[in-house]
């Protein structure tokens, strides 16, 4: 079976601070993995994801996230949050080449950027 | 960019009425898609798999008599929910993957959402 945890519930950080969110997953097999941004009464917006190679993959608006194997990681970051960034975000993971399975996601992190 | 689009946005029905949500693919086509439920300050909770032209496969604890599903074509798949509580109420969310691909291209798109309230 495959799991994600995304061990904070809420975010704070100051605007113009690098943010962090965190995930952990479990998978059986080799991840792909994503993060989707939701704004409030919206649907899931894709950031970016994680399938081979290079270890530091870079999204949309500025976002980053690195994989890291050996601590099962996939934590997203930016150097320097913006107000605007303010707003609900997932983690998901599916199993690479398992056909139709879906996404499974997160409980998902609040991140809050204060000016 | 890959959009799905859903209609309503919102919906507002009486106990016991039935209510249809749209999912459509506007700029590819879909094997599969997906209908996600999501309550307040919650994760995505996936409903069920539909598959294009077969009968959808619904996660355990979904009752399928209640949240019929139909995948008529590549681009649409309607969710009715049949004879509405006020338990139903919640955000529904689909999802669509776009068909034939696989590795880098294999991206779930996501709707926009639906905002059900059964009074």
């Amino acid at each position: 079976a495959q799991s994600v945890a995304q061990p904070e519930d809420q975010v704070n950080v100051a605007e113009g601070n690098p943010l962090t969110v965190k995930c952990t997953y479990s998978v059986s097999g080799n991840p792909y993995l994503f993060w989707y941004v939701q704004y409030p009464n919206r649907g899931l917006q894709f950031l970016l994801k994680y399938i081979t190679g290079d270890n530091l993959v870079k999204g949309s608006y500025g976002f980053e996230a690195e994989f890291n194997k050996s601590q099962t990681s996939f934590h997203l970051k930016k150097p320097s949050a913006l107000v605007s960034d303010s707003a609900l975000y997932f983690c998901a993971v599916r199993v690479l080449n398992s056909g139709n399975t879906p996404l499974v996601f997160g409980k998902g992190t609040r991140l809050s950027v204060i000016a | 960019g890959a959009v799905v689009s859903q209609h309503p946005s919102w919906v507002i029905c009486k106990s016991g009425t039935s209510v249809k949500i749209e999912c459509r693919s506007l700029d590819f086509q879909a094997t599969t898609m997906f209908w996600y439920r999501q309550f307040p300050k919650q994760s995505l909770m996936l409903m069920a798999t539909s598959n294009e032209g077969s009968k959808a496969t619904y996660e355990q604890g979904v009752e399928k008599d209640k949240f019929l599903i139909n995948h008529a074509s590549l681009t649409l798949s309607t969710l009715t929910v049949t004879s509405a509580h006020p338990e139903d109420s919640s955000f529904y969310i689909c999802s669509a993957r776009r068909a034939g691909t696989s590795g880098r291209e294999d991206t779930q798109y996501f709707g926009p959402g639906t905002r059900l309230t059964v009074l």
